[in-house]
């Protein structure tokens, strides 16, 4: 089956500066990978996917990036602020089947 | 907010006893995932339901079981509950499969057992 592996398991940043989110994915397959945002006590929410036919996606401040050949994919956050503050999770799962493989989250901290 | 809903918030039990968790899903979705998430770790996959039909299963013992009503709601039920069993229960709803297979998750039940 597919094992996700993300690193960092914490990342603080100055606000203002970039955060980079690194994951990486074993089973050839996959080929969709969103990134969800969890606060505290909240639900995690979908904040950017990407599907193995492009390589990056883009959403204002936040862009994903995808290397099928490496398999790693990494969630990029420009112009960090303190409410991007969260834990962060990546996943891959293979279209239509039905078990979504998770990391096992980065704890992202934006000083003000 | 994606329309996912579940029920109750919180529950506390002890050993031993049984649980029903309740989920409805987004309106047009008619698949629905649950998934275990245990404190500061990442989601994990327990079943899907497609059309009243459990469609995969992760590596969850036979006292987790599940059902899908005709209107996509669903239960996921625990059996026998133990002490590690304590985690926020998440469920997902997905669209019809062919268009997305993106899940928005419900708020969660956080499950305590004594």
């Amino acid at each position: 089956g597919e094992n996700v592996e993300q690193h960092p398991s914490t990342l603080s940043v100055q606000e203002g500066d970039s955060a980079v989110i690194k994951c990486t994915y074993s089973d050839s397959a996959s080929n969709y990978f969103p990134w969800y945002k969890q606060e505290l006590g909240k639900r995690p929410q979908l904040i950017i996917d990407i599907r193995s036919n492009v390589g990056e996606k883009k959403d204002q401040r936040i862009a994903v990036t995808l290397n099928k050949t490496a398999k790693h994919f990494s969630l990029h956050i420009t112009e960090t602020q303190p409410e991007d503050s969260a834990v962060y999770f990546c996943a891959a799962v293979m279209y239509n089947n039905n078990d979504m493989r998770f990391g096992a989250g980065t704890r992202l901290t934006v000083k003000p | 907010e994606t329309g996912v809903t579940q029920s109750p918030t919180h529950l506390i039990k002890t050993r031993g006893q049984q649980v029903t968790l309740r989920c409805s899903s987004q309106s047009g979705h008619n698949t629905v995932s649950w998934y275990q998430q245990a404190l500061g770790q990442g989601p994990q996959f327990i079943f899907q339901y497609y059309r009243e039909e459990e469609n995969g299963r992760g590596n969850f013992p036979p006292r987790f079981s599940g059902l899908q009503f005709p209107n996509y709601s669903s239960e996921l039920n625990v059996n026998a509950l133990e002490l590690d069993d304590s985690a926020l229960y998440l469920c997902a709803s997905s669209p019809p499969s062919g268009s997305t297979d993106t899940q928005y998750f419900g708020p969660g039940t956080r499950l305590t057992v004594l």
